[in-house]
């Protein structure tokens, strides 16, 4: 079956837009993670959720920053008023159960944000 | 506050050579280590987690409580080896992974 995916797949930005994430997780998958990986570095934390109810975003840099998963599937990072810094690679991720570190989480490819 | 560390951004070695790429955490608990690996082109990918102590495509990871590290080994790299490598850890029984900062891997034929 499919895997993670994720649209778009680049964006440019110019700053001070707002830009919109989505992420498709596996079917069926319970949770749902987002991360940012800036140029040169690994992946950070940036929120979890499970099925629909976001459980932790303490990893999200500033109140710029919102994710949502209203039906417990699809989910959306929204960045408002983006910033240069916010150039990065976010990266979804989903495992069929609990997230709890045991259960292999799949990624998908990406959204490259590049902010003019 | 955990924190993985990648002493080695680029790494290059001859095919039939061994490989190991370094990686060494802090966490004041008990932690769970995994290596994950990123093709050209492709997502990223789990490629072995400490607790299961399998080798996967002849990649060997041993954790060590006492040096704080998980260093991933092969004893005879392939060309398709060629990868970004990157370590990660997690609280046990906890979902928050914490990345290093990656190792780029070349075989060269």
């Amino acid at each position: 079956g499919a895997g993670v995916s994720q649209s778009p797949r680049y964006k440019v930005a110019k700053r001070g837009q707002d830009v919109a994430l989505r992420c498709d997780p596996i079917s069926g998958h319970v949770s749902l993670f987002w991360y940012q990986q800036a140029l040169g570095q690994g992946p950070e934390f940036l929120t979890y959720f499970q099925n629909e109810a976001q459980l932790d975003k303490s990893g999200l840099p500033s109140d710029r920053f919102f994710a949502e998963r209203p039906e417990g599937s699809v989910s959306t990072l929204k960045i408002q008023r983006t910033q240069q810094e916010d150039s990065a690679v976010y990266l979804c991720a989903s495992t069929p159960r609990t997230g709890a570190s045991y259960n292999e989480q799949f990624f998908g490819p990406g959204t490259r944000l590049t902010v003019l | 506050a955990q924190r993985v560390t990648q002493p080695e951004k680029l790494l290059s070695v001859f095919k039939g050579a061994p490989v190991e790429l370094k990686c060494n955490y802090s966490y004041s608990g008990s932690p769970e280590l995994f290596w994950y690996v990123q093709y050209s082109r492709q997502r990223l990918q789990l490629l072995l987690r400490h607790i299961s102590r399998e080798s996967i495509k002849g990649f060997t990871a041993d954790l060590n409580k006492g040096e704080t590290s998980f260093h991933l080994k092969k004893p005879f790299a392939q060309e398709e080896d060629s990868a970004m490598y990157y370590c990660a850890l997690a609280p046990s029984n906890d979902y928050k992974l914490s990345f290093g900062a990656g190792t780029t891997v070349t075989v060269r034929a």
